[in-house]
């Protein structure tokens, strides 16, 4: 059964540095994109950015370009989300997902990745 | 690129339809046929209910389905539930490898 595994919550103080993982199961990890999804408390989806294991190329909406880093170990299955300075406003839950369906559609998520960024 | 508009809301009674529209409102948006939906059930992870326009992954079922007209990508729930009360997003091709989500459909059964 295809899985995708998210790290556990976090609670981290404003400056600091994090980076949450996501690890596949059940199918070839390195063969499909990994988008991020960024959802703020009481708010919409919003698509981060992508990365394909495969070969670590990886994009970005322009609104996170600059703000997260997103990469990739293809030797474990798993994808990253990094912040180098977080903010209180970096307060969501944050998915990782892959596109299935030739690339065309989110297939699956992982269960989500709470973030709370408080002094 | 801009996010899809999407109404905030919608309502229906239990074995009625309701369609949800998506607009795009950019150019650069929208223009091809790879919009998708999800349904996002309170304090869970979305899910995939119609890819590239109007097709059902398997276990969908279906009272869901998807159409587009022009620029206005739409889903139609047949038959409402009450277990269909949920967020509702709709997804859209924008450009280089990376997607916009419409704002987001509360969807209520009455």
């Amino acid at each position: 059964e295809m899985q995708l595994v998210q790290s556990g919550a976090e609670v981290k103080k404003p400056g600091e540095s994090l980076k949450i993982s996501c690890t596949g199961s059940g199918y070839m990890f390195s063969n499909f994109w990994i988008a991020w999804v960024r959802q703020m408390p009481g708010q919409g989806l919003e698509y981060m950015g992508v990365i394909f294991p495969g070969d670590s190329d990886t994009r970005y909406t322009p609104s996170f370009q600059g703000q997260v880093t997103i990469s990739a170990d293809k030797s474990i299955n798993t994808a990253y989300l990094q912040w180098s300075g977080l903010k209180a406003s970096d307060t969501a839950m944050y998915y990782c997902a892959r596109h299935g369906h030739g690339g065309n559609s989110i297939d699956n998520w992982g269960q989500g990745t709470l973030v709370t960024v408080s002094s | 690129q801009s996010a899809p508009t999407q109404p905030a809301s919608v309502s229906g009674s239990p074995g009625q339809s309701i369609t949800i529209s998506c607009t795009a409102t950019s150019s650069d948006v929208g223009n091809n046929n790879l919009d998708s939906w999800y349904q996002q059930l309170p304090g869970k992870a979305p899910k995939l209910l119609i890819f590239e326009v109007d097709k059902r992954p398997s276990g969908v079922s279906d009272r869901f389905s998807g159409s587009k007209s022009d620029n206005t990508a739409s889903l139609t729930i047949s038959g409402l539930q009450a277990e269909d009360e949920a967020e509702y997003y709709c997804c859209s091709y924008a450009g280089d490898s990376t997607w916009v989500f419409g704002g987001g459909t509360k969807l209520t059964v009455l």
